[in-house]
């Protein structure tokens, strides 16, 4: 079954260094997302990108982060300037974006800032 | 807005013992209702969903029913095993907003 797949499964980076999460999305999806889970807290929607803009963002997908789709397999999302409260799981997922399909995350970019 | 409410836990049960985990949503429309499980160290699987009121979604031994009228969506399995202890997440999906909003998960934990 095809699979969600982010790299790299953690990433250790020092406060006010520049980070990017590496997502590649079932090759058939249209819609791509980013979640973050804080450490033992509720799963966040971050950010919805479709057609090679964003469709979606919450309050916390601030000027610091930004998604992009460099080329047809690639998903990432890069955080400028990480702060301590920065660190917490962060799950790629991409869907069909048809009414009833469900969302296929992948297994998560742990992310430590020190 | 739309969001989900869970059942706090942890849950502790007994190997074979039922599982009821309950979960209420409140959405402006008519969301498509999940269940999502994160074993230990790793990610979100899809569990079973349901898309429309009366809807019961099932799944190894798992089962919720869309029930619109209490806006709920309850997880239950008749025998737990140890390999089922991991969080539990209910999520709702509206297709205006095009994601899912997630409740704030409940641990279970079943012991042999």
């Amino acid at each position: 079954e095809p699979e969600v797949t982010q790299t790299p499964s953690h990433q250790v980076t020092q406060m006010g260094q520049e980070v990017i999460l590496r997502c590649v999305p079932i090759s058939n999806h249209l819609y791509f997302y980013w979640y973050r889970q804080i450490l033992g807290q509720k799963v966040e929607f971050l950010v919805s990108f479709y057609n090679n803009e964003i469709s979606e963002k919450s309050e916390i997908f601030d000027d610091q982060f930004s998604v992009e789709r460099p080329d047809g397999s690639n998903f990432t999302l890069k955080i400028r300037s990480t702060k301590l409260e920065d660190s917490a799981m962060y799950f790629c997922a991409s869907s069909t974006g048809t009414e009833v399909s469900p969302l296929h995350f992948g297994n998560g970019t742990r992310l430590t800032v020190t | 807005g739309d969001s989900v409410t869970q059942m706090e836990g942890p849950v502790t049960l007994s190997e074979e013992a039922f599982l009821t985990i309950n979960c209420t949503y409140t959405a402006t429309g008519y969301p498509s209702l999940f269940w999502y499980v994160q074993y230990p160290g790793e990610g979100l699987q899809l569990l079973l969903k349901a898309t429309k009121a009366d809807d019961k979604g099932s799944n190894k031994g798992f089962e919720a029913t869309y029930r619109k009228e209490t806006t709920s969506f309850h997880l239950e399995k008749g025998s737990v095993q140890v390999s089922d202890s991991a969080v539990y997440f209910c999520a709702l999906f509206m297709e205006y907003g095009n994601k899912l909003v997630f409740g704030a998960g409940t641990i279970l934990r079943v012991k042999s």
